[in-house]
């Protein structure tokens, strides 16, 4: 099925540790977003990309990177992970050339625990 | 940023209408209004949006006012399988460059 598809679905880290969350599109959207939901909140946007080559900060940047690898990928890493990165993480893509047709569309989720 | 303000949560009775409210006072006049929820922690779900008319599709309709200041989400018969969280979202940004800023949302608790 056409969608976002996101890996790993759980992680656990020790603090200090790094690694990469991966986000793919098969949709051809232009626009990919990565946010995290905390226990109980709404979701907050890290990371954005309008375009592949370009990336710009959202809500909650620090102690992230992305890297918009083509079209389809948009990757968020984590260099020295901290406990108050526990959190759970959604991709999504948009169309933002066409607002009046709908909506992002998110992925499944990374659940990730910092210990 | 246009913000928007929802009610904590709601109930509802199952076969009933659900009409989630949403004040958005700042929204400028090219801004569209989305509604999403999210069951459980699973990704958020597309419902529906607008810009100045009503919007009705197979999961909901929207109502927005003249004004465009607030916004009523309809369920028009509401499941146990609604049960789920709310968020209406104004989709700010200029061409290309618009993003989706997320509130808390309404907590809609369908009952049998």
């Amino acid at each position: 099925n056409a969608g976002v598809t996101q890996t790993p679905k759980f992680q656990v880290l020790k603090t200090g540790q790094s690694m990469t969350l991966q986000c793919a599109q098969d949709m051809n959207h232009n626009s990919m977003y990565w946010y995290r939901q905390d226990p109980g909140m709404g979701l907050r946007l890290i990371y954005y990309s309008a375009s592949e080559g370009t990336t710009d900060k959202g809500e909650v940047p620090n102690g992230y990177n992305v890297s918009r690898l083509n079209k389809r990928e948009f990757s968020l890493r984590l260099e020295s992970a901290a406990p108050s990165q526990t959190s759970v993480y959604f991709c999504a893509s948009s169309d933002p050339t066409m607002p009046s047709r709908g909506g992002y569309t998110f992925g499944s989720g990374t659940r990730l625990t910092v210990v | 940023d246009a913000k928007t303000t929802q009610p904590t949560s709601m109930d509802c009775a199952e076969g009933r209408a659900a009409n989630l409210p949403c004040n958005h006072s700042t929204i400028s006049g090219n801004e569209y209004v989305y509604w999403y929820r999210q069951i459980h922690s699973q990704g958020p779900q597309y419902i529906i949006h607008g810009l100045k008319n009503n919007e009705t599709n197979e999961m909901a309709s929207l109502i927005i006012t003249e004004d465009r200041k607030s916004s009523t989400l309809i369920l028009p018969h509401a499941t146990l399988r609604d049960t789920a969280v709310y968020y209406c979202i104004v989709r700010v940004g200029p061409y290309n460059t618009d993003k989706l800023i997320f509130g808390t949302g309404t907590r809609l608790q369908v009952f049998p």
